[in-house]
């Protein structure tokens, strides 16, 4: 089944611990990308790569480090997470940055 | 400055009547535009999508109109069913010419809760 997964669905850490969120894609798609939802905020982009060893900022990069080591991973690094990451993550991966992005299930972060 | 506006936060409709979803843009390099519904504890999925050289894309209940004068793109789903409550974000992308022609990534509305009453 063709799908975006990430991993974990739910994560509650505290100040400063150093996480990752993994994002794994099976459809060999080059573009991926990482998005946060905020009530009143919508989605709004993170990183993006647009293929291996490719990434780039967002709108809303900072605090965040991502790596693009190989196509079918696209993990998001929080090296000293604070509360006001304190979110729900969306991976989503495309053919390519002009088409239809395929999400994953989500990611909820909670930093105390 | 918000690039894609859903001025609606939510929006109520009676099963089997039309529901119009509205989107607005400022930027006049945006180009593609796509609607995506999302259900709770569920990432957005795509639903439909419009090209700046269109003005119409139809597929089954779901029709998106463009007008690009205007700035504007509306969602129409007809007949709305309760399976349609969701939110529906609006998303677009520019043709990033100074990267070779490759769009930098979509630009979300911050969505729209549509509820269908039955």
């Amino acid at each position: 089944e063709a799908q975006v997964t990430q991993n974990p669905r739910y994560l509650i850490t505290v100040t400063g611990k150093k996480l990752t969120v993994t994002c794994s894609q099976n459809m060999n798609h080059e573009y991926m990308s990482w998005y946060r939802q905020d009530p009143g905020l919508g989605l709004r982009q993170i990183y993006y790569s647009m293929n291996v060893e490719v990434t780039d900022k967002g709108d809303v990069p900072e605090g965040y480090k991502v790596s693009r080591k190989e196509k079918r991973n696209f993990p998001l690094i929080l090296e000293s997470p604070s509360p006001n990451q304190t979110s729900l993550y969306f991976c989503a991966s495309s053919l390519s940055s002009n088409s239809p992005l395929h999400f994953g299930n989500g990611t909820r972060l909670t930093v105390t | 400055d918000q690039q894609v506006k859903q001025n609606s936060p939510s929006l109520s409709v009676q099963e089997g009547r039309i529901s119009i979803l509205n989107c607005d843009y400022t930027n006049s390099m945006f180009d593609y535009f796509l609607w995506y519904k999302k259900y709770p504890a569920e990432g957005p999925t795509f639903l439909i999508s419009i090209s700046s050289i269109k003005d119409k894309n139809e597929d089954g209940r779901f029709t998106v109109f463009l007008n690009k004068s205007a700035k504007h793109l509306s969602l129409h789903i007809v007949p709305s069913q309760p399976g349609d409550s969701a939110v529906y974000f609006c998303a677009a992308n520019a043709i990033d010419l100074s990267s070779g022609g490759g769009a930098d990534g979509l630009t979300f509305g911050k969505g729209t809760h549509l509820i269908i009453q039955p």
